[in-house]
C-alpha cells in the first residue's frame, strides 16, 4: 500500500483547461502539503493544512485551490491553466507539522501545459 | 540570495569514496531535513534532526546550530546513492525551505 498517493502520475492539457490533482494518504496523519517542482528542481511550499484546516497559503496565484474533504485528502484544484504551471506537483503529508516529524512525500504528478 | 545553500552542486565520485554534502542557512529554524530524490522523481525522507546528529546505515547527517550548517556523510559510496540530496530547513511559522539539491553520480 502506497502511503502517500496522488493521481494523477502524467497530464498534459492545454492552455486554459481547469484540471485537478488528488492526493489521499493513509498514515493517519493530521497535515497534508502540496509543494511546486519547476524545471530547476527547485522545490517550494505552495500550501499546508492540518485536520482539513488551511495554515499555510504560500504567494500562489488565486487560481490554484486546494481542497481537503478529510484529514486523510488534499485535491489541488487548477483553473485556466497557464503555460508557467507546467511542473511536478508533488503531495506531502506528515504527523503534525514539519518540525520534528518526517515528511512522507507522494510520488509525484509531472504536469505539462500545452 | 536563497536561504539555504548546498554544496557542491554537482559531485561525481568513485564507489567506495567519503562523500560529504553541505548545506549552510541564514534563518532561524526549527529543525532541517535531509531528503533524496531517484532519477525516476520519488522524493524519500533521509533524516529530521535539530540537533547533534544522526546515523543511519551509511547515512550519517549532522547539525550546528550555532554555526547554521549541516552535512550528509555517505560512508563506503555505492552506485545505488546517485540521485539528488536535498536540505531543507523548517523555518518558524512551519514552513520547509529547501535548498537547490546535490546531484550526485557515484561511478562503479
Amino acid at each position: 500500500d502506497t502511503a502517500v498517493s496522488q493521481t494523477p502520475k502524467y497530464l498534459v492539457t492545454q492552455m486554459g483547461n481547469d484540471k485537478s490533482i488528488k492526493c489521499e494518504q493513509n498514515l493517519g496523519h493530521d497535515t497534508m502539503y502540496w509543494y511546486k517542482q519547476d524545471s530547476k528542481k527547485f522545490l517550494k511550499i505552495m500550501f499546508s493544512y492540518n485536520n482539513k484546516e488551511l495554515i499555510i497559503n504560500e504567494t500562489v496565484p488565486n487560481r490554484f485551490s486546494p481542497k481537503s474533504p478529510d484529514k486523510a485528502h488534499l485535491n489541488l484544484h487548477i483553473n485556466s491553466l497557464e503555460l508557467g504551471d507546467s511542473a511536478v506537483y508533488f503531495c506531502a503529508s506528515s504527523q503534525d507539522g514539519v518540525s520534528g516529524n518526517t515528511i512522507y512525500f507522494g510520488e509525484g504528478s509531472w504536469l505539462t501545459v500545452v | 540570495k536563497n536561504e539555504v545553500e548546498q554544496s557542491p552542486q554537482n559531485l561525481t565520485a568513485q564507489e567506495g569514496e567519503f562523500i560529504t554534502i553541505n548545506c549552510s542557512y541564514s534563518v532561524g529554524i526549527s529543525a532541517l531535513h535531509w531528503l533524496q530524490q531517484h532519477p525516476g522523481g520519488g522524493i524519500v525522507s533521509l533524516f529530521m534532526l535539530s540537533s547533534g546528529k544522526k546515523k543511519h546505515g551509511r547515512l550519517i547527517a549532522t547539525i550546528n546550530i550555532q554555526e547554521k550548517h549541516s552535512s550528509l556523510h555517505i560512508t563506503a559510496s555505492h552506485p545505488r546513492d546517485s540521485a539528488v540530496y536535498i536540505c531543507a530547513v523548517v523555518e518558524y511559522g512551519n514552513k520547509l525551505v529547501f535548498g537547490a539539491g546535490t546531484i550526485l553520480r557515484v561511478k562503479s
